[in-house]
């Protein structure tokens, strides 16, 4: 089964130290990949993809996430948290063959809480 | 554009009650979708339409639940009737649907079934 995982619940980290939210997917073939950020009582927003090439994607807000092959991961990073950070972010796959409909998967979300 | 928009931004209704949810997506998006989030289960993808015609409705959990895209620029998602487990955020999210592009996400309908 297609799956996305995110196993941490939250993460907790100091103001200006880097931070990383890991992800996980099961997804036979090349997925698209896709990082999402959901601030309280708002819609999730946009924040970075990967679909083929550098493994090193940038994205908004200063975050940017390494797709890693072999280890099926996809992990969100920030050189260094703002307190402003704080949110719950997603991860989501878009499984090849979804008819390019973009279909997205998401994993459960985690928690980033960025303390001063 | 003003981005996804649904209506109403909360509901509270009664167990049994119809109730009918409402998004516009972006105009020039041909793809639209609805999820439903709640603590328990995070974020389901109920059902999403492409150029207004359902696609793939497999995460509509009951026949209780329906969902309609009459023309490009507005879909409704029903519940009748709702009931307590219903109760949940609902989002309607649209992207264009050729090419991995990003969906785009309303702000979601906070739903209560008392």
């Amino acid at each position: 089964a297609q799956s996305v995982a995110q196993p941490e619940d939250q993460v907790n980290v100091a103001e200006g130290n880097p931070l990383t939210v890991k992800c996980t997917y099961s997804v036979s073939g090349n997925p698209y990949l896709f990082w999402y950020v959901q601030y309280p009582n708002r819609g999730l927003q946009f924040l970075l993809k990967y679909i083929t090439g550098d493994n090193l994607v940038k994205g908004s807000y200063g975050f940017e996430a390494e797709f890693n092959k072999s280890q099926t991961s996809f992990h969100l990073k920030k050189p260094s948290a703002l307190v402003s950070d704080s949110a719950l972010y997603f991860c989501a796959v878009s499984p090849p063959g979804s008819g390019g409909y973009n279909k997205l998967i998401f994993g459960a979300g985690t928690r980033l809480a960025v303390h001063p | 554009d003003a981005g996804v928009i649904q209506s109403p931004r909360h509901e509270v209704t009664e167990m049994g009650q119809e109730v009918t949810l409402r998004c516009k997506p972006i105009s020039g998006h041909n793809s639209l979708f609805w999820y439903r989030q709640t603590m328990m289960r995070g974020l389901e993808l109920l059902i999403y339409f492409n150029n207004n015609v359902p696609i793939d409705d497999s995460g509509m959990p009951e026949d209780r639940f329906s969902a309609k895209m009459p023309n490009a620029s507005f879909s409704t998602l029903k519940i009748q009737p709702s009931e307590p487990r219903d109760s949940a955020v609902y989002f309607c999210a649209s992207s264009l649907a050729v090419g991995p592009t990003e969906a785009f996400f309303g702000q979601g309908t906070r739903l209560t079934v008392v």
